[in-house]
């Protein structure tokens, strides 16, 4: 199957800084890119949809001044989670599909705000 | 409203009897559905799409428009089936919704 790719795996930062999460697909071009975010135990929450060479759209709830999406190009979408706070700790996991076709998920990303 | 229910958090099976994992959703639309599992420490994978109709690892699942329904089945348990599975709705969109899953335990 496709092969999608988050990176960092995990990350540390300090309250009040920005982080980027990085989400490729790396052996086909995916048109549209989903952002989710998980809390422990719980299910995946859809935050935004985003596809190629437009603005993203997120789901009710989600600031998007505050989790910023670019989805650049076919193979690469980045998640800017700014001024972060701890409460902003949780694991966001991305995934890639084309039209039509089954989303392949990336391994997520655990992030953690001291 | 897109909306995916799994009533059970947790199910614990001995190995051998049979599983069903129930999934009920609510969409105006056409419906897709799947059933991803992510095995501990592994990444969400897909098990399989109403569209298919196919078999993966022995689970099946029918799609019921009248009950709106799309429960996960198995005959036999197996140890290495026990994993979370989440049940989800996808559109026109391609967007997925996900139900809150449910963690299968199948107990030796």
């Amino acid at each position: 199957g496709a092969v999608v790719s988050q990176h960092p795996s995990w990350v540390i930062c300090k309250s009040g800084t920005s982080v980027k999460i990085e989400c490729r697909s790396l052996d086909f071009q995916a048109t549209t890119m989903f952002w989710y975010r998980q809390f422990p135990k719980q299910s995946l929450m859809l935050m935004a949809t985003s596809n190629e060479g437009s603005k993203a759209t997120y789901e009710q709830g989600v600031e998007k001044d505050k989790f910023l999406i670019n989805h650049a190009s076919l193979t690469l979408s980045t998640l800017t989670v700014t001024s972060a706070h701890p409460e902003d700790s949780s694991f966001y996991i991305c995934s890639a599909s084309r039209r039509g076709t089954e989303a392949f998920f990336g391994q997520g990303t655990r992030l953690t705000v001291v | 409203a897109q909306r995916v229910t799994q009533p059970e958090k947790l199910l614990s099976v001995f190995k051998g009897a049979p599983v069903e994992l129930k999934c009920n959703y609510s969409y105006s639309g056409s419906p897709e559905l799947f059933w991803y599992v992510q095995y501990s420490r592994q990444r969400l994978q897909l098990l399989l799409r109403h569209i298919s109709r196919e078999s993966i690892k022995g689970f099946t699942a029918d799609l019921n428009k009248g009950e709106t329904s799309f429960h996960l089945k198995k005959p036999f348990a197996q140890e290495e089936d026990s994993a979370m599975y989440y049940c989800a709705l996808g559109g026109a969109t391609n967007k997925l919704i996900f139900g809150t899953g449910t963690l299968l335990a199948v107990q030796p």
